[in-house]
């Protein structure tokens, strides 16, 4: 699976637009954008995933660029309850695939 | 419906004894995922269960660890004997289908915190 690269913290102030960015330089044509989210010392938390197009949810946005190479992950609005360490995994969608998590990006919301 | 349940949520044992963390799936999820956070160290994979077949156990770090998951139920993993090492978060995962093969999402529980002394 294709490695990411995250910013290891970032701040936004509550109300506004959280932006993560992650890259994939070496992402594959097959392999799928995932983000998940820890909360404190919760367990991790599905948010989003994609593979070429944008997608949307209740909880987030992602945008993936033209070749691939790079996503950005959007909470719209974020609030104090978005403070959470976030994860970009890329991998392929196969039989018996498991998340890798890296380091993540640690944003601390503030108001 | 009832999320990924483990237990217990916290446990503090002497190095050298015995633990066994239990973890429940959401009911019908045939795949079952361990994995653990070692205290300032990234996420880590441990094993992974479709049903009751360990499909892949890549990831467990040395034959003190043992996971079951007999009936492809509920899971269980043991620690024997524990060492200083061992302590960190434990959580369990679950997924419907093989996991990522038809844009599932996988569901973690809230962790099983162990602590060696």
């Amino acid at each position: 699976d294709a490695k990411t690269t995250q910013p290891p913290s970032m701040d936004c102030a509550e109300g506004r637009a959280a932006n993560l960015p992650c890259n994939h330089s070496t992402i594959s044509g097959n392999e799928y954008v995932y983000w998940y989210r820890q909360i404190h010392s919760q367990g991790p938390q599905y948010i989003i995933h994609g593979l070429k197009n944008n997608e949307t949810n209740e909880m987030a946005s992602l945008i993936i660029t033209e070749d691939r190479k790079s996503s950005t992950l959007i909470l719209p609005h974020a609030t104090l309850r978005d403070t959470a360490v976030y994860y970009c995994i890329v991998l392929l969608h196969n039989a018996g695939n498991m998340l890798t998590f890296g380091g993540g990006t640690r944003l601390m919301v503030k108001p | 419906e009832a999320g990924v349940t483990q237990f217990p949520s916290h446990s503090v044992i002497e190095k050298g004894q015995t633990v066994t963390l239990r973890c429940d799936p959401i009911s019908g999820h045939d795949n079952l995922y361990w994995y653990r956070r070692v205290m300032g160290k990234e996420i880590k994979f441990l094993l992974h269960f479709v049903k009751e077949s360990k499909q892949d156990e890549s990831g467990m770090p040395n034959n003190r660890f043992l996971a079951e998951r007999t009936g492809g139920t509920y899971s269980t993993l043991k620690v024997q004997p524990a060492e200083l090492e061992d302590s960190g978060v434990y959580f369990c995962a679950s997924s419907q289908q093989g996991a990522f093969s038809m844009n599932t999402e996988a569901f973690f529980g809230q962790g099983t915190r162990l602590t060696v002394v």
